[in-house]
């Protein structure tokens, strides 16, 4: 059973495009969190929400918007996306934050 | 505000060498540490955790790590690597008691075993 899956797990887009990337844990996890991870490895967070509520919001561009329809779902969309969006993105979820968290396989996103 | 440390870059050995990766983190208060790794092309997995008790942790794969308050550092070892341990791996810390808790990963540390 796959505990956290991410859709699509590769995305190539134009610059200037809308994309979305989907996320479920069934876990039964309160919290989820939204990854970028550069091409130096470098691994940031952007968002985490807990029971649909947004908790953390790092210095990211208002053209990410994620959103929570339920507790299992983290859905993440990208307006206008630049050369600079090129990244593999994660979701993940912990039962609370602080807590170990199980990552999903990840969404290669090329921007060209 | 809590950051994490990881001084080695890039780590390479030969199979059966021991191994032990630094991970240092600024926060005055309690933590929970981690290790993470993430196997070539795939996604990050847990490796060991420490919330309290036994400062020395031990996870899977033979890996072991230990809290040393004094010198908020969280170091992982594994006594002789193998081949298949070649991965990136991630230190991350997490500020019990923070308002908006969260886990901060360090930058990562490369290792690569040469069979």
């Amino acid at each position: 059973d796959t505990a956290v899956s991410q859709t699509p797990k590769y995305l190539v887009t134009q610059m200037g495009n809308d994309k979305s990337i989907k996320c479920e844990q069934n876990l039964g996890h309160d919290t989820m969190y939204w990854y970028k991870q550069d091409s130096k490895k470098f691994l940031k967070i952007m968002f985490s929400y807990n029971n649909k509520e947004l908790i953390i919001n790092e210095t990211v561009p208002n053209r990410f918007s994620p959103k929570s329809p339920d507790k299992a779902h983290l859905n993440l969309h990208i307006n206008s996306l630049e050369l600079g969006d090129s990244a593999v993105y994660f979701c993940a979820s912990s039962q609370e934050g602080g807590h170990e968290q199980y990552f999903g396989p990840g969404t290669r996103l090329t921007v060209t | 505000a809590q950051s994490v440390s990881q001084h080695n870059h890039h780590v390479i050995l030969s199979e059966a060498a021991s191994l032990e990766l630094g991970c240092n983190y600024s926060y005055g208060g309690t933590v929970n540490l981690f290790w993470y790794v993430q196997y070539p092309g795939q996604h990050l997995q847990l490796l060991l955790k420490y919330f309290s008790g036994d400062p020395l942790v031990k996870g899977i794969k033979g890996f072991e790590a230990e809290f040393i308050k004094s010198k908020f550092s969280f170091n992982l070892r594994k006594p002789s690597v193998q081949w298949s341990d070649t991965a990136e791996y991630f230190c991350a810390v997490n500020a019990r008691g923070s308002s908006a808790s969260k886990i901060i990963f360090g930058s990562g540390t490369r290792l690569s075993i040469r069979p």
